[in-house]
């Protein structure tokens, strides 16, 4: 059965502090790795696709890395903007055709 | 910046009652996606739809569900007789490809059955 395990569960951050998030994934025939952000009662945000291990994704202060188990989400010099749920999904070949498995998330919370 | 958008963004009905969450996709996306999420829970697949008809269904989408593409911008999901479980968040999502493509998801609706 495929399935995403996203750690830690909640993160605090000193504005500055740099820090990881990860998410495992167990998926027969990966066809994405998708970041997203999500905001107290709003949608999910899309942020970065990753496809093949060894792919890197960068945008602002974010950076998103994969290999063949697992993917990164790299944060660098956070700013209290950046605190919301990232949510990472996969997409596989064998779990169905279009749907995303979403992981449960890390609530990350920088502070000023 | 074109974006998925959802109405209303709350609803509240009683038990047993018919709702329908309305979405308007992306306008050039072809492939359209219902997902829930229930307080403090993951967000859940529950349908996708291609080319007018459902492309796939999770175990939550029982005959108590419908979706439908009324026109050529709305996308509709319908809960037939609400149940008290019923009550989460429903977001409505779209893309331009099917497989290995970035799905967008808009605001949700907050559904809650009493």
């Amino acid at each position: 059965e495929d399935q995403v395990t996203q750690s830690p569960e909640a993160l605090r951050l000193q504005e500055g502090e740099s820090s990881s998030l990860n998410c495992s994934y167990t998926v027969s025939g990966l066809r994405g790795l998708f970041w997203y952000r999500q905001d107290p009662g709003k949608g999910p945000e899309f942020l970065f696709t990753l496809y093949s291990a060894g792919e890197e994704k960068e945008k602002e202060r974010l950076k998103a890395t994969l290999t063949k188990k697992e993917s990164f989400l790299h944060i660098t010099a956070p700013k209290p903007e950046d605190s919301a749920t990232y949510l990472c999904a996969v997409q596989g070949s064998t779990s169905g055709t279009y749907k995303y498995i979403f992981g449960t998330g890390t609530r990350l919370k920088v502070l000023a | 910046e074109p974006e998925v958008t959802q109405t209303p963004s709350h609803q509240v009905t009683q038990m047993g009652q018919e709702v329908i969450l309305r979405c308007v996709p992306i306008s050039n996306h072809l492939y359209f996606y219902w997902y829930r999420q229930i307080l403090g829970q993951k967000v859940e697949f529950l349908v996708s739809f291609y080319n007018n008809e459902i492309s796939e269904k999770s175990e939550i989408f029982d005959d108590q569900f419908s979706v439908e593409r009324p026109d050529g911008s709305n996308f509709t999901l319908k809960i037939r007789s609400t149940k008290l479980e019923d009550s989460a968040m429903y977001f409505c999502a779209s893309s331009e490809q099917g497989q290995g493509a970035a799905q967008y998801f808009g605001p949700g609706t907050r559904l809650l059955v009493l």
